[in-house]
């Protein structure tokens, strides 16, 4: 199958900085991707989608202006969480989606992000 | 609006015995159903999918779910369990608008030697 490919697997870093967690599909070109959180024993919450060469939809109650979501080719979108703080720590997934439905969708291996 | 409930946070189950695990869902549309494993520290593979045509569903490792649209229900099972299916098992919904899923809760599915 289709191979979605997130990095970093896990990233520690300080209250106040920067985090850019890439999310790239390898052999298929993605016309959409998908930004989830999950927090322990909670669901995935779909955090926003982001189609190629165009803004980020962001779901309600999802801070734009914290979580920067960049797709700015096929292959490639990248979430910068700024100045992250310790309730940002949190597992983050990327899905992506190239030609066809929902069924053809394709889930990064995830980002497991603690602020400290 | 679509939302999926996972009742059952955790099963565990003996090596060899079957499992199902349930799941409901609520939809004002035609939805399609999917089921998802995760294995620790991983992202989600898909297990199955339900589109259209037969209710009953067969997926990757000897998985199955059937579809039931008059109790709203989409359960996976297994007649056989092995301790490699131990994982985090997410019941998700989308109303087919190729945009957005809905996951449950998820279900830790424990297979004991």
């Amino acid at each position: 199958g289709a191979v979605v490919s997130q990095h970093p697997s896990r990233v520690i870093c300080k209250s106040g900085t920067s985090v850019k967690i890439e999310c790239r599909s390898l052999d298929f070109q993605a016309t959409t991707m998908f930004w989830y959180r999950q927090f322990p024993k909670k669901s995935l919450m779909l955090m926003a989608t982001s189609n190629e060469g165009s803004k980020a939809t962001y779901e309600q109650g999802v801070e734009k202006d914290k979580f920067l979501i960049n797709h700015a080719s096929l292959t490639l979108s990248t979430l910068t969480v700024t100045s992250a703080h310790p309730e940002d720590s949190s597992f983050y997934i990327c899905s992506a989606r190239g030609g066809g439905g929902v069924e053809k969708l394709f889930f990064g291996s995830g980002t497991q992000l603690s602020v400290l | 609006a679509q939302s999926v409930t996972q009742l059952d946070s955790q099963v565990p189950v003996f090596e060899e015995a079957p499992v199902e695990l349930r799941c409901n869902y609520s939809s004002s549309v035609s939805v399609y159903l999917f089921w998802y494993v995760q294995y620790p520290n991983q992202g989600l593979q898909l297990l199955l999918k339900y589109l259209s045509g037969s209710t009953l569903v067969k997926g990757i490792n000897g998985f199955e779910a059937e579809f039931n649209k008059s109790q709203t229900s989409f359960h996976l099972r297994k007649p056989s369990v092995h301790i490699s299916d131990t994982a985090e098992y997410f019941c998700a919904v989308s109303d087919g608008g190729y945009q957005k899923v809905t996951f449950g809760t998820g279900t830790k599915l424990q297979v004991i030697p």
